[in-house]
């Protein structure tokens, strides 16, 4: 079965301090995409990141960053340097069948920074 | 930039009523998807909508559900009769071919009372 597993439910840093928001993913495909994306409280959801299963290589941006390890089935998003407009629910999520089939999504991390 | 727009913001409605969610997805995107979030819970897939026919549905889109995309550009949501538990956000999505990011309108949030 695939599944996606954010076992974080909430975490709370004070701005500027670092935090990385862990995920676990299953799947038996070879062949699969792992998402990042970002629910503000407004509500919407804003995609931030997509990584194919062949492409091991940390990805950064500005200040985020990702970590994905096939060897741990995990894809870990890191923020440095944290701002309260960083605070959202962020959801990690996953399609395989070379990415044809919807999204499962884990539970979602709520972020809080706190100024 | 473009972008997924949902229709409306916001709805009430009463329990037994009909409803229809609209989506004007990204212009020659060829994936459609309607996606759902109970308050605090997290965004669960309801059907998928490629080459005008569904192409995959989950156990929560039942007889109730239906979807349409009838002009070339809407692609809308109805609820045949609604309950209390279809109180949620609901997403549409698209996505183009060849590309595995799909991206999500603003959602409307509905509201059964």
């Amino acid at each position: 079965a695939q599944k996606v597993t954010q076992a974080q439910t909430e975490i709370s840093v004070v701005e500027k301090e670092d935090v990385t928001l862990d995920c676990v993913y299953e799947t038996r495909d070879t062949t699969y995409y792992l998402f990042w994306y970002k629910q503000p409280p407004s509500g919407e959801l804003v995609f931030l990141i997509r990584r194919n299963s062949f492409d091991e290589q940390n990805e950064i941006s500005g200040r985020y960053s990702w970590n994905f390890q096939k060897s741990t089935s995990s894809f870990n998003f890191t923020i440095t340097a944290s701002q309260v407009v960083d605070s959202a629910v962020y959801f990690c999520a996953l399609s395989w069948n070379s990415g044809n089939t919807p999204l499962v999504f884990g539970k979602g991390t709520r972020l809080s920074v706190i100024a | 930039e473009p972008e997924v727009t949902q229709t409306p913001s916001h709805q009430v409605t009463q329990m037994g009523q009909e409803v229809i969610l609209r989506c004007v997805p990204i212009s020659n995107h060829l994936y459609f998807y309607w996606y759902r979030q109970i308050l605090g819970q997290k965004v669960e897939f309801l059907v998928s909508f490629y080459n005008n026919e569904i192409s995959e549905k989950s156990e929560i889109f039942d007889d109730q559900f239906s979807v349409e995309r009838p002009d070339g550009s809407n692609f809308t949501l109805k609820i045949r009769s609604t309950k209390l538990e279809d109180s949620a956000m609901y997403f549409c999505a698209s996505r183009p071919g060849g590309k595995t990011e799909a991206f999500f309108g603003q959602g409307t949030r509905l509201t059964v009372v």
